[in-house]
């Protein structure tokens, strides 16, 4: 199947520092998904990205969709404790009527440090 | 609300006894799928529905079964349970399966096959 890079695999940063995942691809998504995470619960759909070169925020969450459509980043200003948990990145390649799943990364643990 | 459901949220068993996983979701979606989620490999779908009868296998089918009878459950069955299935899963469901259709996770199932 396809395989998703993230990186990096985890992060111990401090409190109020700002925050910056990327996943990586050999084939071009249609469709970039980051999600986060937290512990004993299903991962919640933080910024949904459509077109290549897109840039979305979300609250102190900046997400880009990469000009190839091989790659997204994530940003996260000014960190809180809150932010603690894991973050995924997902593709889609199919842009309708396709029977293409999602593909995710094997996510980045973020670790913040008070 | 609009929720996913998956039930039981902690399971223990042994090898070879048949296990069924149920998912229900509330908010008339076509597309239902399931995921399982293991340390250093993010998430792999199994199958997936697109509508009721419709059901495909995705990147880790073997072991597993589905079944889509009624658009809002899609049990993910287990017919002889082997260690390696040890895992935690998620059902998720989207409106339909076409871009810009967010996936809403469960809060997943904790299986462990002695």
């Amino acid at each position: 199947g396809q395989q998703l890079n993230q990186s990096p695999q985890s992060m111990f940063i401090q409190e109020g520092e700002d925050v910056s995942m990327n996943c990586t691809s050999s084939s071009i998504f249609n469709t970039w998904l980051w999600y986060k995470q937290d512990p004993g619960e299903g991962p919640v759909l933080l910024i949904a990205l459509y077109k290549a070169g897109e840039l979305t925020s979300n609250g102190r969450l900046t997400a880009q969709f990469g000009i190839t459509r091989k790659d997204s980043f994530l940003n996260i200003s000014a960190s809180i404790p809150s932010d603690v948990g894991i973050y995924f990145c997902a593709g889609q390649r199919s842009s309708g009527g396709g029977a293409d799943g999602l593909t995710f990364g094997k996510g980045t643990h973020l670790i913040i440090q008070p | 609300e609009a929720q996913v459901t998956q039930n039981p949220r902690y399971l223990i068993t042994v090898t070879g006894k048949k296990l069924t996983v149920t998912c229900s979701q509330n908010m008339n979606h076509e597309y239902m799928s399931w995921y399982r989620q293991d340390p250093g490999l993010g998430l792999r779908q199994i199958y997936y529905s697109m509508n009721v009868e419709v059901t495909d296998k995705g990147d880790v089918p073997e072991g597993y079964k589905v079944s889509r009878k009624e658009k809002r459950n899609f049990p993910l069955i287990l017919e002889s349970p082997s260690p390696n299935q040890t895992s935690l899963y998620f059902c998720a469901s989207s409106l339909e399966w076409i871009a810009k259709n967010i996936q809403y996770f469960g809060a997943g199932t904790r299986l462990s096959v002695l």
